[in-house]
């Protein structure tokens, strides 16, 4: 079965500062991969996903990730956050016969003046 | 979240009693999945929906729990004796194609 690795639990952030999440996924081929954004009392909120092709994929608010297949990773960045990227921010993966999205545990970004 | 509602927003309940929660998708999906998300958790896949039939129950927790959607369109979880940690927000999800668009939740809480 796939799994979903999300190393920081908490990332604290300048505002104006440059922004990586880190995700790891365990699959036997390529997964179709996913981001998510959940802000207080708001649903979630897709970002970006990658199913194939370029490895570099650009999302909205700014937001890339870059699909790396030898390190199993998937990486969110975005070169400079705002107060308003503060939110809970969840990698998963579809694939490997489940029909379900498998996600990570999340990390929680705190954005600092 | 994107062509989804869900109902009540907030629902609580006592241990042992029957809940029914409800998805109505604002737009004619075929796919449709229920999720739980636990405190401080990601979501967890429960039940997944092509039309009107379950095609993947596999991620249901125990026999307790039931999602029916007999016109291929609203769905309903049903959680029978209930208790303290059913606690948790579900979520159900529509996916026109691979993508799965989400609605806001249910927060159920079991006093």
């Amino acid at each position: 079965a796939q799994s979903v690795t999300q190393p920081d639990i908490h990332i604290t952030v300048s505002e104006g500062a440059s922004l990586e999440l880190r995700c790891n996924y365990s699959y036997g081929a390529t997964p179709y991969l996913f981001w998510y954004v959940q802000s207080p009392g708001q649903g979630l909120q897709l970002l970006l996903k990658y199913f194939s092709g370029d490895t570099l994929v650009q999302g909205i608010k700014g937001f890339e990730a870059e699909f790396k297949r030898s390190q199993s990773s998937f990486n969110l960045r975005k070169p400079s956050v705002h107060w308003s990227d503060a939110a809970e921010y969840f990698c998963a993966v579809l694939g490997g016969g489940a029909d379900g999205l498998t996600f990570g545990k999340g990390t929680h970004l705190i954005i600092q003046p | 979240g994107a062509g989804v509602s869900q109902t009540p927003s907030n629902k609580v309940t006592e241990k042992g009693k029957y809940v029914e929660l409800r998805c109505d998708p604002i737009s004619g999906h075929t796919a449709l999945y229920w999720y739980r998300q636990s405190l401080g958790q990601g979501p967890e896949f429960l039940i997944y929906f092509q039309g009107t039939g379950a095609a993947d129950d596999s991620g249901l927790p125990n026999d307790r729990f039931f999602a029916v959607r007999p016109e291929g369109s609203v769905s309903t979880l049903k959680i029978q004796r209930t208790e303290r940690g059913d606690s948790a927000v579900y979520l159900c999800a529509l996916a026109p194609y691979n993508e799965q668009f989400f609605g806001p939740g249910t927060r159920l809480t079991v006093l």
